[in-house]
């Protein structure tokens, strides 16, 4: 069975520091992966996505994941981080049934 | 273009009732897919309709269904409400039927079940 595992339910920082956010990922057939963005009293905003081809995504307000296949993972990050990106974050993992399978999310805190 | 949009934004219901909740997707977009969000069990998913057609659902019971009009517009009916119905229910709009395909999402209803 397919899943996805965020390992941390909530990740506390100070601005402008860097941060990531974990993401690892079960599944016996290829897959694709995305990471979505969640602010209070709002549906999900798609932050990357990594389909083939580099390892390397970028994304969206300065957000960039690597793709591990060895490590089943697929990391968020970002080099320095603003008080307006407190949000909860998901990871999903889509495949040709077409749904998208949610980790449980990872809530972010940006301290000042 | 205008996003996807879910009406209404806010519900409160009581057990046994039932209730409707509409998605208006992207123009132009033809695949709706509904999730639910619940603190307990995260996001999961409900079921997928393109061209009019469900075709693929979730592990959720009976009491959850759905339906697509020829415009692609897309409602779910949850029937004999119960209190762990309570949950933000997300609709999803994407272009075609491609698992790589980017899934926009509405802000949701929130169901309040009393």
């Amino acid at each position: 069975a397919q899943s996805v595992t965020q390992l941390d339910s909530q990740v506390p920082v100070f601005e402008e520091a860097p941060v990531e956010l974990r993401c690892n990922y079960s599944s016996s057939v290829s897959v694709y992966l995305f990471w979505y963005v969640q602010y209070p009293n709002q549906g999900l905003q798609l932050l990357l996505k990594y389909l083939s081809g580099s390892t390397l995504v970028k994304g969206i307000n300065g957000f960039e994941a690597e793709f591990n296949k060895s490590q089943t993972s697929f990391h968020l990050r970002k080099p320095s981080v603003h008080i307006s990106d407190t949000a909860e974050y998901f990871c999903a993992l889509g495949d040709s049934s077409y749904k998208l399978i949610f980790g449980s999310g990872t809530r972010l805190l940006v301290r000042p | 273009k205008a996003g996807v949009t879910q009406t209404p934004r806010y519900l409160i219901k009581t057990r046994g009732q039932q209730v409707t909740l509409s998605c208006s997707p992207i123009s132009g977009h033809r695949s709706v897919s509904w999730y639910q969000q619940t603190p307990g069990q995260g996001l999961q998913f409900l079921f997928e309709y393109f061209s009019e057609t469900q075709r693929n659902k979730g592990n959720f019971p009976g009491r959850f269904s759905g339906r697509q009009f020829s415009n692609s517009r897309s409602e779910m009916n949850v029937s004999t409400l119960e209190l762990g119905d309570s949950a933000l229910y997300l609709c999803a709009s994407s272009l075609n039927r491609q698992a790589q395909e980017t899934q926009y999402f509405g802000p949701g209803t929130r169901l309040l079940v009393l």
